[in-house]
């Protein structure tokens, strides 16, 4: 079964800084997601990435997958109290096609 | 519904009792998936339906679990004899996709609080 390792696991900033969330495996994935999770409720899609290397941005956030498509991170420019939330990082385990799970970086942006 | 419903939204039981959590997934979409969360954690597999595949049970943490998905709609999720370490958000996802890279809609969760 592949893992996903996601890095830090807990992130307080305050408004304004940048920062940056990292997914890590030793397999490779045909693909990777990013999700958002908000207190009570389920993930929701932010990005997928495909190609190795390929860079996504939306509005602040940019999201990069390795060039050998075994890991990917998310940078976030000039944090808002409104990205707070848990980020979570998600591929498709080549070996029967489900999606699993990385555990997630909580992050909490303080105005 | 547009969306993954799941009930109970919240759900207290006693040790040793069996609960029942029930999912309706987006009308057309053959993949479902159940996880578990628990609290402040990241998603932990528990079980995928794909069409009328066999289910990959593969993240079933003991047989006191089960699931099952009738006429690839609706499914339930079943714990058996309860424990405390049972306590958590059991989500449940569905996808238009049978394969990886397909987005997955999220319900809301049921809490479980095993006493």
């Amino acid at each position: 079964t592949q893992l996903l390792e996601q890095s830090p696991q807990f992130l307080s900033i305050q408004e304004g800084e940048n920062l940056t969330v990292y997914c890590n495996s030793s397999s490779v994935f045909s693909s990777l997601q990013w999700y958002r999770q908000e207190p009570g409720e389920g993930p929701v899609l932010l990005v997928t990435v495909v190609t190795g290397g390929e860079v996504k941005k939306l509005k602040r956030l940019t999201f990069q997958f390795g060039d050998a498509r075994k890991d990917s991170s998310l940078h976030i420019t000039a944090a808002q109290p409104g990205d707070t939330g848990l980020y979570l990082c998600a591929g498709d385990d080549t070996g029967g096609f489900k999606t699993i799970f990385g555990a997630g970086t909580r992050l909490f942006v303080k105005a | 519904g547009a969306g993954v419903s799941q009930s109970p939204s919240n759900k207290v039981t006693e040790k040793g009792k069996d609960v029942e959590l029930r999912c309706d997934p987006i009308s057309g979409h053959t993949a479902l998936y159940w996880y578990r969360q628990s609290l402040g954690q990241g998603l932990e597999f528990l079980i995928y339906f794909q069409g009328n595949s066999a289910p990959d049970k593969s993240g079933l943490p003991s047989d006191r679990f089960s699931a099952e998905r009738t006429g690839g709609s609706v499914s339930t999720l079943t714990i058996q004899r309860t424990q405390q370490e049972d306590s958590a958000v059991y989500l449940c996802a569905s996808s238009s996709q049978s394969t990886g890279a397909g987005e997955l809609f999220f319900g809301e969760g049921s809490r479980l609080t095993v006493l």
